[in-house]
């Protein structure tokens, strides 16, 4: 265990769906980021939070709506997904920011 | 585009044998640099971790190697085993908040 936990584990949705992906780490760090992981791809960061603040944004299409109420807790809300934002998506945590993450086991999203 | 590669997508190594793990960067400012390794249905590890004020960090059975002048980046594992199977992450701190991956080794170890 890693300390970052994800669920659920695994995901299938339809395109007018609305879900939730949910992380938790337990390791007391004040960063925490949604990486996206598509097949033959690298990981693709998609959001940080650092203290609970939104601190980057990679020009993620605006159907990912992140949502970090407090350090410990990080969202990710989806809604009338494409059938190409089928990937893993991961979420980790550090102490501090870019430096030595600790990601969860990930949510493994199949859009139909 | 990708600021960091790996030079091989796929690496076979004998049992026992030491493998060594190659990444390439392009930016000369990156300041910090990670391995992962990611094992099926898991999501990366963290294994080691170097400074660019380094050129060799050892762990427990892996070392890293970082040469600033030809901008590359090499994680070696002593006496590979089949727990070591797995695809292997370089990545580089960009700077603030950004961490950014290679596409992945992937490494069978032969029994």
């Amino acid at each position: 265990e890693t300390g970052v936990t994800q669920t659920p584990r695994h995901l299938v949705m339809g395109m007018t769906n609305k879900k939730s992906l949910k992380c938790e780490q337990h390791l007391g760090h004040n960063a925490m980021y949604w990486y996206k992981q598509s097949a033959k791809k690298p990981l693709e960061l998609m959001f940080v939070y650092s203290l609970e603040e939104r601190v980057e944004n990679n020009s993620v299409p605006s159907r990912f709506s992140p949502e970090c109420p407090n350090s410990s807790h990080l969202f990710l809300h989806l809604h009338t997904l494409q059938p190409e934002d089928s990937a893993l998506y991961l979420c980790a945590s550090s102490q501090t920011p870019g430096r030595s993450l600790f990601f969860g086991s990930g949510t493994q999203l199949s859009v139909l | 585009g990708e600021s960091v590669g790996l030079h091989l997508p796929t690496l076979s190594v004998q049992e026992g044998d030491n493998s060594i793990i190659n990444c390439a960067y392009s930016n000369s400012a990156s300041d910090y640099f990670i391995w992962y390794k990611q094992e099926s249905g898991k999501g990366p590890q963290f294994i080691i971790d170097i400074r660019s004020n380094m050129d060799k960090r050892q762990g427990q059975r892996v070392t890293v190697l970082l040469n600033k002048t030809v901008k590359h980046l090499s994680l070696q594992i002593a006496a590979t085993q089949p727990g070591d199977s797995a695809v292997y992450f370089c990545a580089e701190n960009l700077g603030d908040y950004k961490l950014s991956f290679g596409a992945g080794t992937t490494v069978t170890v032969r029994a």
